[in-house]
């Protein structure tokens, strides 16, 4: 049983639009969720992350809508650009130190010029 | 400035062989640090986390061990490889307290 699930592993959208990654949780002690993004050949670096005490965090054209009662958040991609195309990681823990963090299994961004 | 290397990155192993996989790193001390594993396209599994020289927790077990014998080292190894052990392996810290783990640039295996 995934205990972080994307539900798109491919999403395409033309330059200009806005993406959005949906990404739901099972564990209700989940309480921090940091959103990755990973090229290829890279490591993930770190893009923006939300506690549950918030419903929203914005980091410029980044933004994560976090919905606590029904388990789900999104990131939402403003303006995207071809440059933004890659895998997108939601990940969740209990606390925010790192341990035992669960990753889901990715979603693989294309932005067509 | 804080930074974090992995060593080697890119190793092509056989079936059998030992392995070790290092990770440094410089500019803050006592960090935590992780091992994850990641298979071609897919999710990332943490394997190791470690909060203080010589203490490691083991989060999922793939005949794999973990060291940390330095505040700014931390070791993968395996006395035997398997054809399961291909993939990427990435090093994580944590920068700030309260924040998510950051990545170094991974190491590559491929087991042959």
């Amino acid at each position: 049983q995934q205990q972080v699930r994307q539900s798109s592993q491919s999403l395409t959208v033309w330059e200009g639009e806005t993406a959005i990654l949906n990404c739901s949780y099972e564990n209700s002690a989940f309480d921090y969720f940091p959103w990755y993004q990973q090229f290829p050949g890279e490591g993930p670096a770190l893009l923006i992350a939300i506690r549950s005490v918030s419903d929203k965090k914005e980091d410029g054209r980044f933004t994560i809508f976090f919905n606590k009662r029904e388990k789900n958040l999104s990131l939402h991609i403003k303006d995207s650009q071809p440059g933004d195309s890659a895998t997108y990681f939601c990940a969740a823990s209990e606390g925010s130190s790192g341990n035992k963090l669960i990753f889901g299994i990715g979603t693989l961004l294309s932005v067509k010029p | 400035a804080q930074t974090i290397h992995q060593w080697p990155v890119a190793e092509i192993k056989a079936v059998g062989s030992p392995l070790s996989l290092g990770c440094t790193i410089k500019g803050k001390s006592s960090p935590n640090l992780y091992w994850y594993w990641q298979a071609t396209g897919g999710t990332l599994q943490q394997l190791f986390y470690s909060i203080t020289v010589g203490q490691v927790e083991s989060v999922v077990q793939l005949n794999l061990s973990a060291s940390r014998p330095k505040d700014d080292q931390f070791i993968l190894s395996t006395e035997k490889l398997l054809l399961s052990h291909s993939g990427f392996y990435l090093c994580a810290w944590v920068k700030l307290n309260n924040q998510a783990p950051l990545f170094g640039e991974g190491t590559r295996l491929s087991v042959l």
